[in-house]
Order: C-alpha cells, then structure tokens, then sequence
C-alpha cells in the first residue's frame, strides 16, 4: 500500500523565520509528488517534483526532491502570516495514475 | 471564469436521509474526484472517473454514490450507510493522469453535519 507521511504535524513559527516541511514517501511506482497550500477551503496547487536535485522556486518557496531516500522538501523563507495554512504532500497511487495519496498535512501558523 | 464550483458550501443533514452535494466544472477535464477531510487528516479519496459514464472507488466509498453522466458533472450522494458522514468534502477535476501531466484542481469544498 502506498503510504506519504509529512512531518511535523504543526508548527508555530514567527514571522520572518525559515521553515522547512518534509514529505516522506512509499511508492512502488513511482512518477511525482505534489504539493499543495489549504488555507480554508480548496487546496492549492504549489509544486510538482518529478526528478531528484532540482529545486522549483517560487517567490519565497522553494521544494526539492531526493528519489534515493525518497522524501521531499518544501522551503518557505522570510515567512508571512498570510503563509499560515496546512500544506499537503500527495503522489499518485501505484495502481492507476489518477488516484493520488494524500498525506496528513502540516498546519504551519505564522505568529507576529 | 474556468474553476470548479461545489454547492452547497454547507449542508446539514439528519441521520438516516441521503443528500447530494454538487460538483460541477468547466475546466473541460475529463477526470473527476472526491475526497472527505477530517480534522487533523489528509484528503481520503470517495470516488473517481477517468472518463463519462465510468467511475471507480476509491479507498473509502461505502456508504457514497456518485453518477458521471456529464463530462462538466460528478454528483456525490451520501447515503443513509455511511456511518459517520461529518466531514468536508472535497471536489476535484484533471485533464490527464493526476500526478504524469498535471495536477489536480480543487473546489471550495462543501462541510456536511450530520445533526
């Protein structure tokens, strides 16, 4: 059974800080993992990593991907509070492309 | 606008009635889905369909239903079975494979009570 755990479950951090989120994964199959930004309602797609080492930069986020000790990272610097949200990790189910596992998420809150 | 429109954005429910929540799309994906999310839990797949007319289940079906009659339309009832139906739920729409060309769009989510 696929199986995607992100770590740490929450954290608080203030404004300004660097926080980096993990995303750990086992799947058979391989082929990408997916983040994504839930601040109230519908998730918002960030990344997608399909290869090892090369970062995806957006603005003050960044993720890279490692596929030899398969996890992933998501990088946010000089954190806002509009950054607080819960961000989720999914890649797609070995069996059927279109299925994705979605780990637990991370509440990341951004205090002044 | 393209997106993804769910209705209603909250619903309450007594126990033993079935209720539909409404997912439309004009995105022109031909994949759709359904998720639910707990607090404190990732999204859990209900249902999918790659295609109109078909759909699968996903991990947590029972207790769900869905239709596909409608490329832009993917209907979820939840039915009288399912044990603990308080949750929000989640619809989503991809042009491909999710995950091999592109990712998945979400809409803002309906959150059911059960009362």
């Amino acid at each position: 059974e696929d199986k995607v755990v992100q770590s740490p479950l929450s954290l608080v951090v203030h404004e300004g800080d660097t926080v980096t989120l993990n995303c750990s994964y086992e799947v058979t199959n391989f082929r990408s993992l997916l983040w994504y930004k839930q601040e109230k309602k519908a998730p918002t797609f960030l990344f997608m990593l399909t290869s090892s080492g090369i970062e995806k930069k957006s603005g003050r986020l960044s993720s890279i991907l490692d596929k030899k000790e398969l996890f992933s990272i998501l990088n946010i610097t000089a954190t806002q509070t509009g950054d607080s949200a819960v961000y989720l990790c999914a890649s797609p189910n070995t069996g059927t492309a279109s299925k994705l596992t979605f780990g637990t998420g991370t509440r990341l809150q951004v205090t002044l | 606008d393209g997106g993804i429109t769910q209705s209603p954005k909250y619903l309450f429910r007594k126990e033993g009635q079935n209720v539909t929540l409404s997912c439309e799309q004009n995105l022109n994906h031909d994949a759709m889905y359904w998720y639910r999310q707990d607090p404190g839990q990732g999204l859990r797949l209900i249902y999918y369909s790659q295609i109109v007319n078909d759909f699968q289940k996903g991990d947590i079906a029972e207790g769900y239903s869905v239709s596909r009659e409608k490329k832009e339309s993917f209907p979820l009832t939840v039915t009288s079975a399912q044990k603990n139906p308080t949750a929000f739920y989640l619809c989503a729409s991809s042009s491909g494979l999710a995950g091999v060309r592109n990712e998945q769009f979400f809409g803002p989510g309906t959150r059911l009570t059960v009362l």
